[in-house]
């Protein structure tokens, strides 16, 4: 009962620096989405893919872009990280819109 | 557009019904209401949602008035393993606009 995994749990980055954030589902859904939540903040969507071979912006999709690599796999990279994206990201799943998400544990990253 | 509508804090006793309401005056008529939680250090974890009727499932109930304006989640018998941040969403075409959420503390 895997469900929805994310690597790294913790990361920590210099400024400038870049990075990938890889999510993993095993529940065949179509839909994935990365979010990111800031200390005592609600979650926001940073990208969703509705489907294999498709990506949208969401939310606040500056300073990132996504990579739906396959069915089961889509990432996120910092292409040049900032200390404002210092966050927990989460990635979670569905078979489609309106269904329930499922979420991963989510990544702890923070930028110096 | 504006996100929902909920207190920052609410306290039940355990084994009592809790209702937990939310206001979406702004919700447009394909905008689902969805339920999340969630615990300290994890991701968020799905309750229910609804469109227009009210829904019942093992976790809760979700009433949903008749204007759409407002809802309310009822867990029937809190226990404590329900505390935690409980998010009132309405989304639509796979974007979910998460405000701040309801803390809720359950006393034993």
């Amino acid at each position: 009962n895997a469900g929805v995994t994310q690597t790294p749990k913790f990361q920590v980055l210099k400024t400038g620096q870049s990075m990938t954030l890889q999510c993993a589902q095993d529940m065949n859904h179509n839909s994935m989405y990365w979010y990111r939540q800031d200390p005592g903040m609600g979650l926001r969507l940073i990208y969703y893919s509705a489907s294999e071979g498709t990506t949208d912006k969401g939310e606040v999709p500056n300073g990132y872009n996504v990579s739906r690599l396959n069915k089961r796999e889509f990432s996120l990279r910092l292409e040049s990280a900032a200390p404002s994206q210092t966050s927990v990201y989460f990635c979670a799943s569905n078979f489609y819109s309106n269904q329930p998400q499922h979420f991963g544990d989510g990544t702890r990253l923070s930028i110096l | 557009d504006a996100k929902t509508t909920q207190p920052n804090s609410m306290e039940s006793n355990e084994e009592e019904p809790v209702h937990l309401p939310c206001n979406h005056s702004t919700i447009s008529g394909t905008d689902y209401i969805h339920w999340y939680r969630q615990l300290p250090s994890q991701g968020p974890e799905y309750v229910i949602h609804g469109l227009t009727s009210n829904v019942n499932n093992r976790m809760a109930s979700l009433a949903i008035a008749e204007d759409r304006k407002s809802s309310t989640l009822i867990l029937h018998r809190a226990t404590l393993r329900d505390a935690a941040v409980y998010y009132c969403i309405k989304g639509s075409n796979y974007k979910l606009t998460f405000g701040k959420g309801t803390l809720l503390t359950v006393n034993p």
